[in-house]
């Protein structure tokens, strides 16, 4: 079955460590986006990218970064520079045609600063 | 961005209509509305999208005012299992084909037994 596989589910990291999520989609989506929610709130843009070798920054992206090299993955590194990292992470794509089609998003990474 | 007011939280009774309303007064000509839900810990779910004409799929149904200001996402049956946070969105251009979704805080519907 097609869909966006996120891991790992759960994910410990240590203050000052950069940590990277990664985000694979197998429905040959053209773009893919980041989302971090924290609780009771809603998702806020991080990054996203509509094509390979190309992304630009969301709302929220100081202290995150990306990379598209393949039009398959789209992982999301959170850096040391990132002051308050403990959230939940998602991923989605979307493919460009048709145009109206809503985003297919993932299971989610549930990252915890310890 | 167009900005969407929604109820924090709605109670539905089993079996019963569940409307869900949402306000977006400031909504341009050429945008989109969205609803999505989202079950704890869970990624969103897309339900259904419309620009201005009223739009059913076999999830829900989805009514557009004709001034375009509010919409009303109808689940005509609801189960314990429509329990989630949901989600009314308007869709922004970002250039070329390309736009973003923003998610606030949604409504919380609770069906109860």
């Amino acid at each position: 079955d097609g869909g966006i596989t996120q891991s790992p589910k759960y994910l410990f990291r240590k203050e000052g460590q950069n940590v990277t999520l990664s985000c694979e989609q197998n429905l040959n989506h053209d773009a893919m986006y980041w989302y971090r929610q924290d609780p009771g709130q809603g998702l806020r843009l991080i990054y996203y990218s509509q094509i390979v070798n190309d992304f630009q920054k969301g709302d929220i992206a100081e202290g995150y970064s990306v990379s598209r090299e393949k039009k398959e993955s789209f992982p999301l590194t959170v850096t040391s520079a990132q002051k308050n990292p403990t959230a939940f992470y998602l991923c989605a794509s979307r493919d460009n045609q048709p145009l109206n089609y809503g985003y297919t998003f993932g299971s989610g990474t549930r990252l915890t600063v310890v | 961005d167009a900005k969407t007011t929604q109820p924090p939280s709605m109670d539905c009774a089993e079996g019963r209509a569940a409307n869900l309303p949402c306000n977006h007064s400031t909504i341009s000509g050429n945008e989109y509305v969205y609803w999505y839900r989202q079950i704890h810990s869970q990624g969103p779910q897309y339900i259904i999208h419309g620009l201005k004409n009223n739009e059913t799929n076999e999830m829900a149904s989805l009514i557009i005012t004709e001034d375009r200001k509010s919409s009303t996402l109808i689940l005509p049956h609801a189960t314990l299992r429509d329990t989630a946070v949901y989600y009314c969105i308007v869709r922004v251009a970002i250039g070329g084909s390309n736009y973003k979704l923003t998610f606030g805080k949604g409504t919380l519907l609770t069906v109860n037994p």
